[in-house]
């Protein structure tokens, strides 16, 4: 595709529920970042996959967050039993290839956990 | 924990003025990279540095990498409305930063008033 792809934009969750939210890079690009970014702030790192390899999910806050990338293109993090401190906006992110290169970002989405 | 930390946090200027922003690493940068993001949007890749003492300019912008590779600075001469964003910089670490993830200070907003 022309850039990168985040779906939803806008996801409200009652505390305690899963969401899933989905991440389609640039096509061919090797790997793929999630990143977490609270209001004001920078982006925090979350987990970086090499193709559908997860090889970095130090960034991941808890075992409620799971990140997979079955075929090494799109991705989904999903969260378990939301809570308040989730609320965020998570970003996607993918490059061309493995190693440092300029990350491409997607819109992010936008999670509000109530 | 690996940091970067970026200085100031907020920057007024007068449309016209210059603007600095200043990105300091607790440990030695393998690379620098600098991501634009506007408000409501996005990171979109700036400018990536390597080399130790690098200068690098894009018509008005122009960035640095410091000879020890610990700190990094942006500067814009001439601020125009269009410059209006947080500027972020994002470091990669020699000794990890999350398997070639960037670790992305806390950003500077710039405000420009007309």
């Amino acid at each position: 595709g022309a850039g990168v792809s985040q779906s939803p934009r806008y996801k409200v969750a009652k505390r305690g529920q899963d969401v899933a939210l989905r991440c389609d890079p640039i096509s061919g690009h090797v790997s793929l970042f999630w990143y977490q970014q609270a209001l004001g702030q920078g982006p925090e790192f979350l987990t970086y996959f090499q193709n559908e390899a997860q090889l970095d999910k130090s960034g991941l806050p808890s075992d409620r967050f799971f990140a997979e990338r079955p075929e090494g293109s799109v991705s989904t993090l999903k969260i378990q039993r939301t809570q308040q401190e989730d609320s965020a906006v998570y970003l996607c992110a993918s490059s061309s290839r493995s190693g440092v290169e300029k990350l491409f970002f997607g819109s992010g989405t936008q999670l509000s956990v109530l | 924990g690996q940091q970067v930390m970026q200085i100031p946090q907020y920057q007024h200027v007068q449309e016209g003025e210059d603007f600095t922003t200043y990105c300091n690493s607790s440990t030695t940068l393998s690379n620098i990279q600098w991501y634009k993001q506007r408000p409501g949007g996005h990171p979109v890749f700036l400018i990536q540095l390597v080399k130790s003492g690098e200068v690098k300019k894009q018509k008005r912008l122009t960035f640095q990498f410091g000879e020890a590779k610990k700190n990094s600075s942006l500067h814009i001469t001439a601020t125009q409305t269009t410059d209006v964003g947080t500027y972020f910089c994002a470091g990669t670490m020699y000794s990890g930063g999350g398997a070639d993830g960037l670790t992305f200070g806390k950003g500077t907003h710039l405000i420009i008033q007309p």
